[in-house]
């Protein structure tokens, strides 16, 4: 049974720059939110996607965005990236009206550095 | 905005002794209750969680949590620490009151001294 998957694991940007990250639910999931991890404290939710729509949103600016795909998978954007958007990038994933709906599965996570 | 508690930043137990990590949420209605543990360098991992069936939860690698709703808890706990449970712990909360957002505690890192 596959889990969540995440791509790249670590990367490094400079001020400005753009970045996309990726997420693959684990199999038979149809529900993507993601999370950041800034160091020494606990994740806060970005946003979550399902069929495709932003259906929640964090309390985050419009610089980040996403896209949900098809067949479930996810993508992270970060426009005009900032020193303080360096952290750990958590996705996970749930399925929707199932009977475990409330629980979320999350990926090892991307690792985002701004230099 | 409803909230979690996790007391303790930082809990040091002896190899072999009682793991006790507190967790207190504020939302009037009883939330979905979670327990995840991190890893150094990883992703979350489910430990257990409580959805209004028993009260008592237990998880994976020995852990077990109470929910108390008269006194807004689910502390986790297990009744001997091993060096592998060094790690961090987040409790996690969703619900109506929480917009349906799973809510994080800040997180309390467990060292096991031998």
């Amino acid at each position: 049974d596959a889990g969540v998957t995440q791509s790249p694991t670590h990367l490094i940007k400079t001020r400005g720059q753009q970045v996309t990250l990726r997420c693959s639910p684990k199999s038979g999931h149809d529900t993507v939110s993601w999370y950041q991890q800034a160091l020494g404290q606990g994740p806060q939710f970005i946003f979550q996607y399902y069929e495709e729509e932003e259906r929640q949103r964090g309390n985050f600016p419009d610089r980040f965005s996403g896209h949900q795909f098809p067949n479930y998978s996810s993508e992270l954007n970060v426009n005009a990236l900032l020193l303080g958007d360096s952290a750990l990038y958590l996705c996970a994933s749930s399925l929707t009206g199932g009977f475990d709906q409330e629980t979320q599965y999350f990926g090892p996570g991307t690792r985002l550095l701004v230099l | 905005a409803q909230s979690v508690t996790q007391l303790g930043s930082h809990v040091s137990v002896s190899e072999g002794a009682l793991v006790l990590l507190r967790c207190n949420y504020s939302s009037s209605v009883p939330p979905y209750l979670f327990w995840y543990v991190q890893y150094p360098n990883q992703g979350l991992q489910l430990l257990l969680k409580y959805t209004s069936a028993a009260t008592l939860v237990k998880g994976i690698n020995g852990f077990e949590a109470e929910f108390k709703k008269s006194e807004t808890s689910f502390h986790l706990t297990k009744p001997s620490a091993h060096m592998s449970d060094a790690a961090e712990y987040f409790c996690a909360v969703t619900g109506v009151e929480y917009g349906n957002k799973l809510v994080f505690g800040a997180g309390t890192i467990l060292r096991v001294k031998s």
